[in-house]
């Protein structure tokens, strides 16, 4: 069974602090991976997207980066804003399962 | 350019009833995929469609199932309601190996 761990499953951090969230698979076979973010009650915005070629990704204060070897990935949120609070998924697009998510809130 | 739209946003339906969602596609994507995601939970795959066929399925039962119309436009058919279904359900489109757009779901709760 292809399963997909998050982790942390929570996270508070004050506001300006960098963070890291991870996202490994049991099937390292990647094609494209990609990191949402998912507002209370909402569908899911994507933040970036990783393709098979590429090794990493970076949009504005965020950069996400891809190890097929080890079937894992990471998304990095520099200077975190209030704003950032939400819920972050990946998934990768040969079979797009997601996990359970990161919840994060990011206090003032 | 609108993105990925689905209808209705919300929806309240009894026991045993049947229900349809429908889901727009972002212009220019020709794949649909299917997510039931219910409360503190991960989006879980339910199928997705290409040129109008089923392509991959998720482990649901057959209570689900889906069409894809010539214009990429789609429909997700769950009948014989059960209270567990009530859950948002997400539509998602790309075209071809592309990123996946998502929309706002569709809410639904079964009573």
């Amino acid at each position: 069974k292809q399963e997909v761990t998050q982790i942390p499953a929570a996270l508070s951090v004050p506001e300006g602090e960098n963070l890291v969230l991870n996202c490994s698979f049991t099937d390292s076979a990647i094609y494209n991976l990609q990191w949402f973010r998912q507002d209370p009650g909402k569908g899911l915005t994507s933040l970036l997207l990783i393709q098979s070629s590429q090794r990493e990704q970076t949009s504005g204060r965020l950069n996400a980066s891809l190890d097929k070897s080890s079937g894992r990935s990471t998304l990095y949120i520099a200077a975190s804003q209030p704003g950032d609070s939400a819920t972050y998924l990946c998934a990768k697009d040969n079979d797009m399962r997601f996990g359970a998510g990161t919840r994060l809130t990011v206090k003032p | 350019d609108a993105g990925v739209t689905q209808s209705p946003t919300h929806l309240i339906k009894t026991r045993g009833q049947q229900v349809t969602l429908r889901c727009s596609p972002k212009s220019g994507h020709d794949t649909v995929s299917w997510y039931q995601q219910a409360l503190g939970q991960g989006p879980q795959f339910i199928f997705q469609y290409y040129e109008e066929e089923e392509r991959q399925r998720g482990n649901f039962p057959d209570r689900f199932s889906g069409h894809q119309f010539p214009n990429y436009s789609s429909e997700l058919n769950v009948n014989a309601l059960l209270l567990g279904d009530s859950a948002l359900y997400l539509c998602a489109s790309r075209w071809q190996w592309g990123g996946y757009t998502f929309g706002s779901g569709t809410r639904l709760t079964v009573v």
